[in-house]
């Protein structure tokens, strides 16, 4: 089983500020990683998948890069709603994994 | 535009089958993939496996002895089963979809909402 570690476990930043998130594979995934935002009381909502492809609606300011086990999402500028809890997701091996999730939450 | 709801009871008993049915609304079940992930504070997000309508599945070897999933397509609706549940079962339960058809190792761009399934007598 492939373990997705995230980092850091809590992100705290300014609205208007650049969040960058990693995540990080314990063998190689190709670039079959994904990322997700979950909100309280809300179901993970999809931003990018197989490391770079914004998912339908996502906000230019959302952008995923890496290869191989090393993997960043970054979020150019934080507007009040992308506070939130952030996923990551592998699909290259059974089973599929998640990363315990990063929290970005307002300074 | 795809919606997707889960259904089924909210309170199981120790050692019975939780049950959940996931409807899906605006695509065909045969179009995609179809999967079940839940969700607790202390394991995160687990991925417990997917259904394609031809009967295709595959399960998440920590819970394989105690899954069947299946899908009818005469409602468009897949299903969960898990037999022989613990406390450590109770979880929000959610039904995803793929991003792409045909693809069954993927991620999820459709979620229902989460149905909150607890374990206990």
């Amino acid at each position: 089983e492939i373990v997705l570690t995230q980092s850091p476990a809590t992100l705290s930043l300014f609205p208007g500020e650049r969040a960058t998130l990693s995540c990080r594979a314990s063998q190689t995934i190709n670039i079959y990683l994904a990322w997700y935002q979950q909100k309280p009381g809300q179901a993970p909502r999809l931003l990018i998948y197989d490391a770079s492809n914004r998912a339908t609606d996502i906000p230019d300011r959302f952008s995923g890069s890496g290869s191989g086990t090393d993997f960043t999402l970054t979020i150019s500028r934080l507007e009040p709603e992308d506070f939130a809890v952030y996923y990551c997701q592998h699909r290259n091996s059974w089973p599929l994994t998640f990363g315990g999730g990063t929290t970005v939450e307002i300074k | 535009q795809v919606q997707l709801q889960e259904s089924g009871p909210g309170l199981v008993k120790p050692s019975e089958t939780l049950s959940l049915t996931c409807t899906v609304s605006g695509d065909f079940i045969t179009s995609y993939y179809w999967t079940w992930i839940r969700q607790t504070p202390g394991k995160g997000l687990e991925w417990i496996g997917y259904i394609y309508y031809t009967g295709n599945s595959n399960y998440n070897p920590s819970l394989k002895s105690r899954v069947t999933m299946s899908t009818d397509t005469s409602k468009n609706q897949f299903s969960l089963r898990l037999t022989s549940v613990t406390a450590a079962d109770t979880a929000i339960y959610y039904c995803a979809k793929s991003v792409r058809h045909g693809l069954a190792n993927d991620a999820f761009d459709v979620w229902g909402q989460g149905t909150m399934v607890t374990v206990s007598s």
